[in-house]
């Protein structure tokens, strides 16, 4: 079946850091791909996604590319902040069917000042 | 207007004792999917609501989950019987169905069997 495994955490990085956290996939077809971040007290919450092979997610400075030849999904920032400190979901989903998402366990990020 | 709601916020049980988690959608959500996270797991799918009706209930762990939403609002996971393993954050989401839309997620439940 499907599955999603990250980078394991946790991960600590200064301010102004560059960020990568992994993520691979492993499904049949073409499913969608997903970042959620859930920072500190709140609720899980979409952070980007992407929907066919090559295409490009972006939000907040937050970048991924949906790789088929690699079934990858890795998280990127090019200066992380303090505020970017929380945990990362990386997840994939179906269109038809349930479309429930299939997340990896996390991967709970700290920037320090 | 507001997002996804559940209550209660914490729940203590007893070991045997059965809970009810409730989940309010946004408004005008046809689709609703119950989460499970255990400590240091990733989500765990339960089941997904298309409206009233339940096409996949596949992630239901045994016999003593069970959910049931009325129309397209609000929905009940009831967990009988409750188990130390039980124990973890069950977390609601809403979407507008239909493809892979955006979930949104509420706070959760973090429910505590003793």
């Amino acid at each position: 079946g499907d599955s999603v495994t990250q980078m394991e955490g946790p991960v600590t990085l200064s301010e102004e850091a560059f960020l990568t956290i992994n993520c691979t996939y492993t499904a049949t077809g073409y499913p969608s791909l997903f970042w959620y971040v859930q920072y500190p007290g709140e609720g899980l919450q979409l952070l980007l996604k992407a929907t066919k092979a090559d295409d490009k997610g972006s939000n907040k400075g937050f970048e991924a590319t949906y790789r088929k030849e690699t079934t990858s999904f890795h998280l990127e920032k090019g200066s992380v902040q303090v505020s970017d400190s929380a945990v990362y979901f990386c997840a994939l989903g179906r269109q038809g069917g349930s479309e429930k998402l299939v997340f990896g366990k996390g991967t709970k990020l700290t920037v320090n000042p | 207007g507001a997002g996804v709601s559940q209550s209660p916020s914490n729940k203590v049980t007893e070991k045997g004792k059965d809970v009810e988690l409730r989940c309010d959608p946004i408004s005008g959500h046809t689709a609703l999917y119950w989460y499970r996270q255990r400590l240091g797991q990733g989500l765990e799918f339960l089941i997904y609501f298309q409206g009233n009706s339940a096409p996949d209930k596949s992630g239901l762990p045994s016999d003593r989950f069970s959910a049931e939403r009325t129309g397209e609002s609000v929905s009940t996971l009831t967990i009988q019987r409750t188990q130390q393993e039980d124990s973890a954050v069950y977390l609601c989401a809403s979407s507008l169905g239909g493809s892979v839309n955006e979930q949104f997620f509420g706070p959760g439940t973090r429910l505590t069997v003793l």
